[in-house]
């Protein structure tokens, strides 16, 4: 049984360039969120995706979107790169509709270099 | 809004010796807490959690009870392996619905066990 998995691993982009990440969730899960995890930093909630919507939002600008697929995988898009965007980016699913046990599903991440 | 602190680490054990890594929290309400481990070239993955105060989360020799009173959540181990060497983040989500997608952590804490 494959767990969450992110594509691609590793990525370098230039200020002001865009990019997109992908995420695929755990077997039978229905609800993925984004993670944002700086160097030495504990992982800051972005935003999260149930039934192909938006449901939660964290404090992050309008550079962030994204996207859930009817197959429940999801992408995070980030436009005009910056510097400070330069960090461990983390997918997380869980299964909603069987009920809320707390507990989410961690993929290991895309790495983003912003030159 | 809501918020963790962990103490400050890193942490270096020997085998065997006795763990305590301080996790306290400021949050509406009765929110869910958790601790979450990171392996080394590891995704995140739940160690325990709990959902009221008094509970007690327990899980591989380690423990946490929620207390409200002092706002705490304070992880233990009695007897520490050099395999326990990884990141630690203490973690709150707010009750009910989707809030569990919607994590805030603690900045992490570093252990490190020698043999």
């Amino acid at each position: 049984d494959a767990g969450v998995t992110q594509s691609p691993t590793h990525l370098i982009k230039t200020r002001g360039q865009q990019v997109t990440l992908r995420c695929s969730p755990k077997s039978g899960h229905d609800t993925v969120s984004w993670y944002q995890q700086a160097l030495g930093q504990g992982p800051q909630f972005i935003f999260q995706y149930y039934e192909e919507e938006e449901r939660q939002r964290g404090n992050f600008p309008d550079r962030f979107s994204g996207h859930q697929f009817p197959n429940y995988s999801s992408e995070l898009n980030v436009n005009a790169l910056l510097l400070g965007d330069s960090a461990l980016y983390l997918c997380a699913s869980s299964f909603l509709a069987g009920g809320n046990t707390g507990e989410l599903f961690f993929g290991e991440g895309s790495r983003l270099t912003v030159l | 809004g809501n918020s963790v602190t962990q103490m400050e680490g890193p942490v270096t054990l020997s085998e065997e010796a006795f763990l305590t890594i301080n996790c306290t929290y400021t949050a509406t309400g009765y929110p869910s807490l958790f601790w979450y481990v990171q392996y080394p070239g590891e995704g995140l993955q739940l160690l325990l959690k709990a959902t009221k105060a008094d509970d007690k989360g327990s899980n591989k020799g380690f423990e946490a009870t929620y207390r409200k009173e002092t706002t705490s959540f304070h992880l233990e181990k009695g007897s520490v392996q050099v395999s326990d060497s990884a990141v630690y983040f203490c973690a709150l989500a707010s009750a009910g619905g989707t809030s569990y997608g919607k994590l805030t952590f603690g900045q992490g804490t570093i252990l490190t066990v020698h043999p």
